[in-house]
C-alpha cells in the first residue's frame, strides 16, 4: 500500500532550527520530494532526494534513508516567513503521493 | 509571466450544476495534473495527461472529466456537482512524468 506519515503540527522560534520526519511506505518508490504551501497559496518545490543522503539548499537541507523509508526537512535559521505547511512527498512510480503537511508556527 | 495559471480562482455553485476549470502552462512540460485538496488539506491526485494522453486515472467518479487540448492546456469539467466536491483544486505540470512538478495557484470550489 501507500503510505505517507508527518507530524500535523510543530513550532518554533525564529532563529531556531527546525526538523520535520516524514515517513513512507509505497511499492514503486524512486524519489522524495517536499513542499512548501503559504495559506491559501499553491505548494512550491523546496527539495528532491533519490539517494541516500543529505541535500543541502540555503537554509533548507533534506535528507533521504531509503532503507527505512524516512526522510526529514531541516530549516535553520528559521524567519517568520518560514510559518507554512511543508508536504512530503514519494514518488511512486510515475505519481507523487503526499502527506498531510506539518503545519509550522515561528514565533518571534 | 504566470507558469502554470488557472481560472477561475474561485468558484462558487449549487448542487447539481456543471462548472469547468481551465488550466494553461507555458513552461513547455509535457505532463500536467489535477491535484484535490480537501479541507484538511490533504493533496490527492486526481488525473495526469501526458502529451494529451490520460496516463494517471486515481478513482475518482466518472462526474469528473478531464479534457486536454493541447499540451499546453488540461481542463477540468465536474457534472452534478455534490458537496463533497468542495475544496481546493490545483493543476500542476512537470517536464516529466512524477518529476518535480509547478502548481498553479489554485481553484477554490464551494459547493452550496
Amino acid at each position: 500500500g501507500q503510505n505517507i506519515d508527518q507530524p500535523t503540527e510543530m513550532t518554533a522560534t525564529e532563529g531556531a532550527i527546525v526538523q520535520i520526519n516524514c515517513t513512507y511506505q509505497t511499492s514503486g518508490f524512486n524519489g522524495l520530494f517536499w513542499y512548501q504551501q503559504h495559506a491559501g497559496e499553491a505548494p512550491t518545490f523546496l527539495s528532491y532526494n533519490v539517494l541516500d543522503g543529505l541535500e543541502e539548499k540555503g537554509r533548507f537541507s533534506s535528507f533521504l534513508s531509503r532503507s527505512k523509508g524516512y526522510s526529514y526537512l531541516l530549516l535553520k535559521e528559521l524567519q517568520m516567513k518560514d510559518s507554512a505547511s511543508y508536504l512530503c512527498a514519494a514518488r511512486d512510480t510515475d505519481k507523487l503521493i503526499f502527506g498531510t503537511g506539518t503545519r509550522l508556527q515561528v514565533f518571534p | 509571466d504566470t507558469a502554470v495559471s488557472q481560472t477561475p480562482k474561485y468558484l462558487v455553485t449549487q448542487m447539481g450544476n456543471d462548472k469547468s476549470i481551465k488550466c494553461e502552462q507555458n513552461l513547455g512540460h509535457d505532463t500536467m495534473y489535477w491535484y484535490k485538496q480537501d479541507s484538511k488539506k490533504f493533496l490527492k491526485i486526481m488525473f495526469s495527461y501526458n502529451n494529451k494522453e490520460l496516463i494517471i486515472n486515481e478513482t475518482v467518479p466518472n462526474r469528473f472529466s478531464p479534457k486536454s487540448p493541447d499540451k499546453a492546456h488540461l481542463n477540468l469539467h465536474i457534472n452534478s456537482l455534490e458537496l463533497g466536491d468542495s475544496a481546493v483544486y490545483f493543476c500542476a505540470s512537470s517536464e516529466a512524468s512524477g518529476i518535480t512538478q509547478y502548481f498553479g495557484p489554485g481553484t477554490r470550489l464551494t459547493v452550496l
